[in-house]
């Protein structure tokens, strides 16, 4: 059973730019979502989707997007990079995303603004 | 709000050695709660979760981690660590959002690190 992957893993932007990240899920699992992990804030969550529907968004602003595909698929976009944009961005999916659903992650996509 | 207090950023021990990471959460109902693994370079992988059934959960590699309801705890322990235990441990608990999904609040993360 493939996991869960993530593309591309590691990439360098400027300032002012924009990026597209993009997420497969395990076959199956409906749900994913989006974190950022970076030394100063943890792991915080951005949003997650079901079914090609936003369910729940975190508190990040408006620059940060995505979406999700019939496929399961889903990408995240973050215009007009800052330097602050630097992280690590995990993806994971989900059967439904209930409580005791367990995430199961992506290796990452290691984003560095310069 | 529910939040994850981990105690301690870097947790030290001899290969051999006991492990214990701690980890506490508030919450306004009954957690879902999760132990998982970070390696380097790599994503977030379960250890083990608690889902109100027995309060002590056995999770992969040896660990295992007991809900204290009194305390608001879920430490995570191992009897015996191994080099390749080494890596970064985040502790999670779930809540029920607006959306209707539910969405992990993580601890900060504890770095172990075995000395041979």
């Amino acid at each position: 059973k493939a996991g869960v992957t993530q593309t591309p893993r590691y990439l360098i932007k400027t300032r002012g730019q924009q990026v597209t990240l993009s997420c497969s899920p395990i076959s199956g699992h409906r749900s994913v979502s989006w974190y950022q992990q970076t030394p100063g804030q943890g792991l915080q969550f951005l949003f997650e989707y079901f079914s090609e529907t936003q369910r729940n968004k975190g508190n990040f602003p408006g620059r940060f997007s995505g979406r999700q595909f019939s496929n399961s698929r889903s990408e995240m976009n973050v215009s007009t990079l800052e330097l602050g944009d630097s992280a690590l961005y995990l993806c994971a999916s989900s059967f439904s995303g209930t409580g005791a659903n367990v995430l199961t992650f992506g290796a990452g996509s290691r984003l560095t603004v310069l | 709000a529910q939040s994850v207090t981990q105690l301690g950023s870097h947790v030290s021990v001899s290969e051999g050695a006991l492990v214990l990471l701690r980890c506490n959460y508030s919450s306004s109902v009954p957690p879902y709660l999760f132990w998982y693994v970070q390696y380097p370079n790599q994503g977030l992988q379960l250890l083990l979760k608690y889902t109100s059934a027995a309060t002590l959960v056995k999770g992969i590699n040896g660990f295992e981690a007991e809900f204290k309801k009194s305390e608001t705890s879920f430490h995570l322990t191992k009897p015996s660590a191994h080099m390749s235990d080494a890596a970064e441990y985040f502790c999670a608990v779930t809540r029920l959002a607006s959306g209707g999904s539910y969405i992990p609040t993580f601890g900060r993360g504890t770095s172990l690190i075995v000395h041979p």
